[in-house]
């Protein structure tokens, strides 16, 4: 398996709803990443994950909540967003830091 | 912290012609740059990178330059097709310094690539 895999490919949720996004990667790479995009703009960071571990959070509001379970699975769990938490959330692996590969995302809409 | 400048915004060619993107970076540091395609509604794709102690790479119609003295590299592409409209974002990092097992790539703002028929 080369791919990054994540689901939903597209959520809508209300401003009290609870939900999570998910992605996986059996490239064994060690390094995972989450991404928000929006249009027409760069990828922003968000947070990565080293060895299972949380590595870099980029101030990324508490409303995001990210997860390792396992060297496979990254998720992001949802609370509580704003409208303008809206975008494709994108989520990448990499071996050694370098060559990061990019999941096909997930198109959030928050009302 | 890294800043890279990527020049054009948008980029309008015909079938056939070369394309050329420019992006600058600022920290000395950096040693990993790759370049990313993205269709609409697709996700960012691994077209093509480079490495600090290497100056051009090929890859069919593909190439990327590097000039570490001044700070920067470009994309080239040549024999342009309508399958090579996209946007396109260069990026910089110092990758796996240090021991760690993750790279903090810093984007630039993205060439939409159009070529024409």
């Amino acid at each position: 398996d080369t791919e990054v895999t994540q689901t939903p490919k597209h959520l809508v949720m209300g401003m009290t709803n609870k939900k999570s996004l998910k992605c996986e990667q059996h490239m064994g790479h060690r390094a995972m990443y989450w991404y928000k995009q929006k249009a027409k703009k760069p990828p922003e960071l968000m947070f990565v994950y080293s060895y299972e571990k949380l590595s870099i959070n980029e101030s990324v509001p508490s409303r995001f909540s990210p997860e390792c379970p396992n060297s496979s699975l990254l998720n992001l769990h949802l609370h509580a967003l704003q409208p303008e938490d809206s975008a494709l959330y994108l989520c990448a692996s990499s071996r050694q830091g370098n060559e990061q590969f990019f999941g096909p995302g997930t198109r959030l809409t928050v009302l | 912290g890294e800043n890279v400048e990527q020049h054009p915004s948008t980029l309008s060619v015909q079938e056939g012609d070369s394309a050329v993107i420019k992006c600058t970076y600022s920290d000395s540091a950096s040693n990993y740059f790759p370049w990313y395609k993205q269709e609409l509604g697709k996700r960012p794709q691994l077209i093509i990178d480079i490495r600090s102690n290497v100056g051009e790479k090929k890859d069919q119609r593909i190439a990327v330059t590097l000039n570490k003295t001044a700070k920067h590299f470009s994309l080239h592409i040549t024999e342009t097709q309508p399958e090579d409209s996209a946007v396109y974002f260069c990026a910089a990092t110092y990758g796996s310094a240090g021991g760690t097992s993750y790279g903090k790539l810093t984007f630039g703002q993205g060439t939409i690539l159009t070529v024409h028929p």
